[in-house]
């Protein structure tokens, strides 16, 4: 049982490059989230999606997008890489509709020059 | 404004004693805490979690207190032990609050053997 898979592990970008975070989750989760972690300041939500074909903004939107084409992929893409974007960055899936207890990924560690 | 705070960054605590993590926030309308262990390289994992409609819930050597009216809940893990060390972060919810989670710093715990 994987559960979420995240890939790559680690990046390292240029600035204004482009670039997709990949995220899947093999549990037939509805809810699945974005967020990035940065010292001090815990995990920040970026974007969330409650099921295939609906996303919305979290705390941190500005710089990214998101798509939900099926339960199982939750993509993030930078689309013109900043180094304020160097991060960590952690998809989560859950049952509930409150996206509480949430299995998350490994993270994706994202450096950008 | 971060309405989750865990304000010890670190803590350091002999094997066999009590470690005791703290989280404020300020959002009334948050009603349901949890509790999440982040080991370097990981993604967190969730360890135990609180309804607002309870002061108190105990898993193993992990219990959660709750006081809603000084908006605080605390994190008691007895008798700590080396494999305890690791990243702990305090999150929050509430329907009314924005319907997603809400993350503290992170408060990162030492078990000396």
């Amino acid at each position: 049982n994987a559960g979420v898979t995240q890939t790559p592990k680690f990046q390292v970008l240029k600035t204004g490059q482009s670039m997709t975070l990949q995220c899947a989750q093999d549990m037939n989760h509805e809810y699945m989230s974005w967020y990035r972690q940065d010292p001090g300041m815990g995990l920040r939500l970026i974007h969330y999606s409650v099921g295939a074909g609906i996303t919305d903004q979290g705390e941190v939107p500005n710089g990214y997008n998101v798509s939900r084409s099926t339960t199982e992929d939750f993509p993030l893409r930078l689309l013109s890489a900043a180094p304020s974007q160097t991060s960590v960055y952690f998809c989560a899936s859950s049952y509930s509709r409150a996206n509480t207890e949430a299995f998350f990924g490994q993270g994706t560690r994202l450096t950008v020059v | 404004d971060q309405q989750v705070k865990q304000n010890s960054p670190s803590l350091s605590v002999q094997e066999g004693r009590i470690s005791i993590l703290n989280c404020d926030y300020t959002n009334s309308m948050f009603d349901y805490f949890l509790w999440y262990k982040k080991y370097p390289a990981e993604g967190p994992t969730f360890l135990i979690s609180i309804s607002s409609i309870k002061d108190k819930n105990e898993d193993g050597r992990f219990t959660v207190f709750l006081n809603k009216s000084a908006k605080h809940l605390s994190l008691h893990i007895v008798p700590s032990q080396p494999g305890d060390s690791a990243v702990y972060f305090c999150a929050a919810y509430g329907k009314a609050a924005g319907n997603k989670l809400t993350f503290g710093g992170g408060t990162r715990v030492l078990v000396k053997p």
